[in-house]
């Protein structure tokens, strides 16, 4: 089954840009079945699904951060990854990358990263 | 934005307990609908998918059900390993939008 592994920076400071990369294994990323997507929880607080991205590059954002975001992929490395421009303390959250199957009737996040907490913080 | 509510948003029950939680959609959303659970510290797990399918591994107990803006998930004999936060979310439309949780603690 697939493992996601997110890695990058605890703490980014403000105005600054928050970097993760998330890494698959036992899978390829190439997979035509798959999105690969970032989650993001502030602590003690709900889910916010920040975007996905395909293995061509096909990414598609949430509108209330994509003037802020931007999702790669780079298939060698069998790698995907966040930046998240500008940030605030509001920014500070426990950030996923997930699996997201994807076919014409079903869409779901199937194999989950731990999570990695983010601070932003001066 | 599609936007979820949950049901109630806090339960307490004991082992053996029937619990439903139930979810709603602002807008139609078919059967594009997921549930989740999540245990403190952990990131979720996907129970349920497209509104009753079981994920594989995922035990009996748990059952979805509903189509078009009300959901259900079902725990049929609450074990001690359930007691966590649900979270259902919606993937007929970006953004994908998850439910605002529903916390299920022993009684």
């Amino acid at each position: 089954q697939l493992q996601l592994q997110e890695s990058g920076p605890g703490l980014v400071k403000p105005s600054e840009t928050l970097s993760l990369t998330c890494t698959v294994s036992s899978g390829s990323i190439s997979s035509r079945t798959y999105y690969w997507g970032w989650i993001r929880q502030p602590p003690g607080k709900g889910l916010e699904w920040i975007g996905s991205i395909y293995y061509s590059g096909s990414s598609y954002y949430n509108p209330s951060l994509k003037s802020r975001v931007t999702i790669s992929v780079d298939t060698s490395k069998n790698q995907f990854s966040l930046k998240l421009s500008s940030v605030t303390a509001a920014d500070t959250a426990i950030y996923y990358c997930a699996s997201e199957m994807t076919t014409v009737t079903k869409n779901y996040l199937d194999y989950w990263g731990q999570g990695t907490l983010v601070t932003v913080s001066s | 934005d599609i936007q979820m509510t949950q049901s109630p948003s806090s339960l307490s029950a004991s082992v053996g307990d029937r619990v439903t939680i139930t979810c709603r959609a602002s807008q139609s959303i078919t059967s594009y609908l997921n549930w989740y659970q999540q245990k403190p510290g952990k990131a979720p797990k996907l129970l349920i998918y497209a509104a009753s399918s079981l994920q594989s591994g995922v035990p009996s107990r748990f059952s979805g059900s509903g189509s078009g803006t009300d959901f259900t998930l079902t725990i049929s004999s609450l074990q001690p390993e359930d007691f966590a936060t649900y979270y259902c979310q919606q993937t007929y439309s970006i953004p994908r939008t998850f439910g605002p949780g529903t916390k299920v603690d022993i009684k």
